[in-house]
């Protein structure tokens, strides 16, 4: 257990639809990170939040949104989803900005 | 922008020889380097970092390798073992910036 809790682990949902998926960073980390991983792909950055703010926003679609609750608990917002929207996504915490990301088991998201 | 590249994304070794990782980085200023293991169905876990002030650092079975004039990274992982399979992920980042990952490199061991 790293520390990083995502939830669910495993969501189907049909295209059009909208889906939140939510991360809690591992104590004492103010900065939460979002990544999409495409299979057999990279990790591709989406978005950053440090203490309740939006510090960093990377290759992230309008139809996705995000946000970092004052618990420094944060959601990811999956609009109008698309089958390409299939991945799986990741949250990442740290103490301080860009140092040692802790990840957690990731969602698996699947567009039908 | 800044990018992080491999060498290899694939890499097959047998059990019990040495492993070496190789990974690029484009940005001269990068001034801290990661290397994540990710397993299948899994989030990449944390093996080993580096600062730019360091060319070398070691872990338990692992060493990481910065040679900053070529902007080259390396992970060697010593008398590699089945439960290293998986895929290696180097990253990269500069002052607070966000950490850039590469692509990866899936190392698969052979018995």
């Amino acid at each position: 257990d790293s520390g990083v809790t995502q939830t669910p682990k495993h969501l189907i949902t049909a295209t059009g639809q909208r889906v939140t998926l939510r991360c809690s960073p591992r104590s004492g980390d103010l900065s939460v990170y979002w990544y999409q991983q495409s299979l057999d792909q990279g990790l591709q950055f989406l978005i950053q939040y440090y203490n309740g703010e939006e510090r960093a926003k990377g290759n992230i679609l309008e139809r996705f949104s995000a946000q970092q609750f004052p618990d420094l608990h944060s959601e990811l917002n999956l609009s109008s989803l698309e089958l390409g929207d299939s991945a799986l996504y990741f949250c990442a915490s740290s103490v301080a900005d860009g140092y040692g990301y802790t990840f957690g088991s990731g969602t698996r998201l699947t567009v039908v | 922008g800044e990018s992080v590249g491999l060498h290899l994304p694939t890499l097959s070794v047998q059990e019990g020889d040495n492993s070496i990782i190789n990974c690029a980085y484009s940005n001269s200023a990068s001034d801290y380097f990661i290397w994540y293991k990710q397993e299948s169905g899994k989030g990449p876990q944390f093996i080993i970092d580096i600062r730019s002030n360091m060319d070398k650092r070691q872990g338990q079975r692992v060493t990481v390798l910065l040679n900053k004039t070529v902007k080259h990274l390396s992970l060697q992982i010593a008398a590699t073992q089945p439960g290293d399979s998986a895929v290696y992920f180097c990253a990269s980042r500069r002052g607070a910036q966000k950490l850039v990952f590469g692509q990866g490199t899936r190392l698969t061991i052979n018995p």
